[in-house]
């Protein structure tokens, strides 16, 4: 079945450091990614996702690349602020079959920046 | 903008109540899904709805069922709530068709005492 393993946490960053939070997967076929952000009190916000291998999903400075070759999509962003503090969630969905509509997340990361 | 809107953000029942958590979502989509979240677990799919009317089981069906008599609407219940299901409750709705993302609501908090 599929599998989608991202980085323990939590982690805990000063401002304007760089973020890397790793995610790997597990999939039959082509999945679409997806990293979706929930800030306190609240449910999740796609942040970005990628629907093919190499591609690049982007938003509010945050990137991720699709790599089929290692099997990951690891979000980054250059210099994090306060703001971004949240749990991080990577999920992946199916492109075809029966089960395309699902959803399988990782059990997420939980981000916190110090000013 | 979608909306997902959910009944309560926070809610405490007794052990053996009938609890409904109740989605709305106002964007014509036509799938719709109960997740519970619980820390170190992530997010596990109770029930999905492809359509009006129709459902299917997700990872963690047992204790719960499900109601979609409307397409913007769908409901869980709890037909008697028990300690263990003490959690954060998030609802999210979905265009058909891939790779449409999922939409969702704020969540709600439920305590069983």
């Amino acid at each position: 079945g599929n599998s989608v393993t991202q980085m323990e946490g939590p982690v805990t960053l000063s401002e304007e450091a760089f973020l890397t939070i790793n995610c790997t997967y597990t999939a039959t076929g082509y999945p679409s990614l997806f990293w979706y952000v929930q800030y306190p009190g609240e449910g999740l916000q796609l942040l970005l996702k990628a629907t093919k291998a190499d591609d690049k999903g982007s938003n509010k400075g945050f990137e991720a690349t699709y790599r089929k070759e290692t099997t990951s999509f690891h979000l980054e962003k250059g210099s994090v602020q306060v703001s971004d503090s949240a749990v991080y969630f990577c999920a992946l969905s199916q492109n075809s079959g029966g089960s395309n509509y699902k959803l399988t997340f990782g059990k997420g990361t939980l981000l916190t920046v110090n000013p | 903008d979608v909306k997902v809107t959910q009944s309560s953000r926070y809610l405490v029942k007794r052990t053996g109540e009938k609890v409904f958590l109740e989605c709305v979502q106002d964007m014509d989509h036509e799938n719709m899904f109960w997740y519970r979240q619980d820390p170190g677990l992530g997010l596990r799919l109770i029930y999905f709805s492809y359509d009006v009317k129709m459902k299917e089981k997700g990872d963690i069906p047992e204790g719960y069922s499900v109601s979609r008599e409307k397409k913007e609407r769908f409901s869980l219940i709890l037909e008697s709530a028990s300690t263990n299901q003490t959690s954060m409750y998030l609802c999210a709705s979905r265009l058909t068709g891939s790779p449409y993302e999922q939409y969702f609501g704020p969540g709600t908090r439920l305590t069983v005492t």
